[in-house]
């Protein structure tokens, strides 16, 4: 299996742009994870999807950001305007089940926000 | 307060050493616990669960204790490959959903 795959890796833009980050689960995982990371906060997590269907999305800062999930084999996490601010490492995770279940985590998209 | 908070360290240990971090969680109702471990500029990835009685895995052991609502995690002689953060996470459950909380991290650093 190929793991939770993200792209783009890096992203640089300008202050005001669209920002769209990607996210394909692993194959069979009916969760989705959003998460952000920075050096002040951490790791949080912004919304997460049971079955496309998003179940909490209590993390998600503003209204600058929105996310979706159309299908069980794709996900987008969108910041519009993009703020200086925003910048961080934003990670997609997937996994399957629930209870003591194991999180996948894709390799992140480092986003900077000039 | 942090509902899941961690001592950031950075913990700098001699290789062969035994180190111990904590996680005090907030939430009694916490229902899940788990170690994660994160490498420079990479993702984190799943160290192990936590469970009820304590658990182990090789140099590593795990334990919770409700009643003071914290876990802790054990290296037994460390390698300079478990040089990493250390992330302690607890999923709740709440009226709607549940809700999964990572700490900071512990950053932990093996000498030669």
């Amino acid at each position: 299996d190929a793991g939770v795959i993200q792209s783009p890796r890096h992203e640089v833009t300008e202050m005001g742009q669209e920002v769209t980050l990607r996210c394909k689960p692993i194959s069979g995982h009916d969760y989705l994870f959003w998460y952000r990371q920075t050096m002040m906060r951490g790791l949080e997590l912004l919304i997460y999807f049971n079955n496309n269907v998003p179940i909490d999305d209590s993390g998600m800062p503003e209204d600058r950001f929105s996310a979706k999930m159309p299908n069980a084999s794709f996900s987008t996490l969108k910041i519009q305007p993009s703020e200086p601010r925003d910048s961080a490492v934003y990670f997609c995770a997937s996994s399957f089940g629930t209870g003591r279940e194991t999180q996948y985590f894709g390799p992140g998209t480092r986003l900077l926000v000039l | 307060r942090k509902e899941v908070e961690q001592d950031p360290g950075p913990f700098n240990v001699p290789e062969g050493a035994t180190v111990a971090f904590n996680c005090t969680y907030s939430n009694s109702a916490s229902q899940s616990f788990f170690w994660y471990r994160q490498d420079c500029r990479k993702e984190p990835k799943l160290l192990m669960s936590v469970y009820s009685s304590g658990n182990e895995d090789g140099r590593f052991t795990a334990q919770l204790n409700r009643a003071s609502q914290y876990i802790s995690l054990l290296i037994r002689d460390s390698k300079l490959s478990d040089s990493a953060t250390y992330l302690c996470v607890v999923k709740a459950r709440y009226s709607s959903a549940s809700k999964i909380i990572f700490g900071s991290g512990t950053r932990l650093s093996i000498r030669p």
